[in-house]
């Protein structure tokens, strides 16, 4: 079945350090990819999106591009915040069907 | 827009008595809800699905009797733990999706259950 692998963590990064947390999926087709984002005590937000291949997904200046070729969507961004702290996860869509996720990773960003 | 309300936020309640979940899309109709696990650390595992008027679909290993899921409208849909133990205690987070576009859905603040 389809799956999505994230880097694991925790991550710890110095605030205005470049972010990028990987993020491989297995699947059949061609799947919608998405990055969430979970603040503590709270349930996801999504941050970006990206529908088909070569799309890239932006918001609060975070990046990501969906990339068929290495079945790819790797997070990025330039200058991460002390705001930035929280589990950030990668999900993947099939049309109408369930997401599936990948296990979180954990930032935390010290100032 | 897209704003998913779930109700309550918190609930300890003790063993033996049941605990009902609301999840509500407040600005949008929501064909389809989701209802997620999620242990301390860990990603969300995916329960059940609901369809409004129609029975929700169980994943493999969920407890039809013991998770009871009602979607009787185009907002609302409900979460009942029944005879809860301390087993049960997690976090519970629902997600609902737009009737007009098959993605991606939007997720409310989540519900932290525990059960003494």
């Amino acid at each position: 079945g389809d799956s999505v692998t994230q880097m694991e963590g925790p991550v710890t990064l110095s605030e205005e350090a470049f972010l990028t947390i990987n993020c491989t999926y297995t699947a059949t087709g061609y799947p919608s990819l998405f990055w969430y984002v979970q603040y503590p005590g709270e349930g996801l937000q999504l941050l970006l999106k990206a529908t088909k291949a070569d799309d890239k997904g932006s918001n609060k200046g975070f990046e990501a591009t969906y990339r068929k070729e290495t079945t790819s969507f790797h997070l990025e961004k330039g200058s991460v915040q002390v705001s930035d702290s929280a589990v950030y996860f990668c999900a993947l869509t099939q049309g109408a069907q369930k997401l599936v996720f990948g296990q979180g990773t954990r930032l935390t960003i010290n100032p | 827009g897209a704003v998913v309300s779930q109700h309550p936020s918190w609930v300890i309640c003790k063993s033996g008595t049941s605990v009902k979940i609301e999840c509500r899309s407040l600005d949008f109709q929501a064909t389809t809800m989701f209802w997620y696990r999620q242990f301390p650390k860990q990603s969300l595992m995916l329960m059940a699905t609901s369809n409004e008027g129609s029975k929700a679909t169980y994943e493999q290993g969920v407890e039809k009797d013991k998770f009871l899921i009602n979607h009787a409208s185009l907002t609302l849909s409900t979460l009942t733990v029944t005879s809860a133990h301390p087993e049960d205690s997690s976090f519970y987070i629902c997600s609902a999706r737009e009737a007009r576009e098959v993605q991606p859905q939007h997720f409310g603040d989540g519900t932290r259950l525990s059960i003494l």
